[in-house]
């Protein structure tokens, strides 16, 4: 039983444009919520988190926004470069475990 | 200045043989843990140490153990090898527990023959 799902295995936009990439939860027990990034074989990198207590959080580019009562949160970025081109994970921490519990991760491709 | 590394980056081997997994980190984290990335792409944990003490122990096979040394290394041994196995490994860690960043390894690409 999938806790944290990505319904869409892949994304591609126009460079320059907004790429938004959406994550469902069930569990309420999640209190951090983060996204991964990850290149062809490379480990995943961290790219921003939001606590559960907040509903945006901004990092240049990156915005991630979190809808609690809908349980879903979304990773925003503008403008989209073909650098950001890669496989983009949602994460959710347990706060009881410290378990992260991934999504199965979206491609994001965008084309110059 | 590798934060997480591991090694080998490659594995291949038959079935039924015995192989380990070394992770080591430099961050001076308390924490890590074993990441299984299957055929489908989930990432799932595996084992959590801290401070050398097992955390999280998930539903895995007992033909794999985990072996802390001390709190920068895990290393994950894997005895009689099964196709099922293979799959990518990653090692991750962090400052603590309780801490809502974990910074991941390279991976180990294992594959079973």
């Amino acid at each position: 039983d999938q806790q944290v799902k990505q319904n869409s295995p892949s994304l591609s936009v126009q460079e320059g444009r907004i790429s938004i990439l959406n994550c469902d939860y069930t569990n309420s027990m999640f209190d951090y919520f983060l996204w991964y990034k990850k290149y062809p074989a490379e480990g995943p990198t961290f790219l921003i988190s939001i606590s559960s207590i907040k509903d945006k959080n901004e990092d240049g580019r990156f915005t991630v926004f979190l809808n609690k009562s809908a349980k879903h949160l979304s990773l925003h970025i503008v403008p989209s470069q073909p650098g950001d081109s890669a496989v983009y994970f949602c994460a959710a921490k347990e706060s009881n475990t410290g378990k992260l519990i991934f999504g199965q991760g979206t491609t994001l491709q965008v084309k110059p | 200045d590798t934060a997480v590394s591991q090694t080998p980056k490659y594995l291949v081997t038959q079935m039924g043989n015995d192989k380990s997994i070394k992770c080591e980190q430099n961050l001076g984290h308390d924490t890590m843990y074993w990441y299984k990335q299957d055929s489908k792409k989930f990432l799932k944990i595996m084992f959590s140490y801290n401070n050398k003490e097992l955390i999280i122990n998930e539903t895995v096979p007992n033909r794999f153990s985990p072996k802390s040394p001390d709190k920068a290394h895990l290393n994950l041994h894997i005895n009689s090898l099964e196709l099922g196995d293979s799959a990518v490994y990653f090692c991750a860690s962090s400052q603590d527990f309780a801490a809502e960043t974990q910074y991941f390894g390279p991976g180990t690409r294992l594959l079973v023959l």
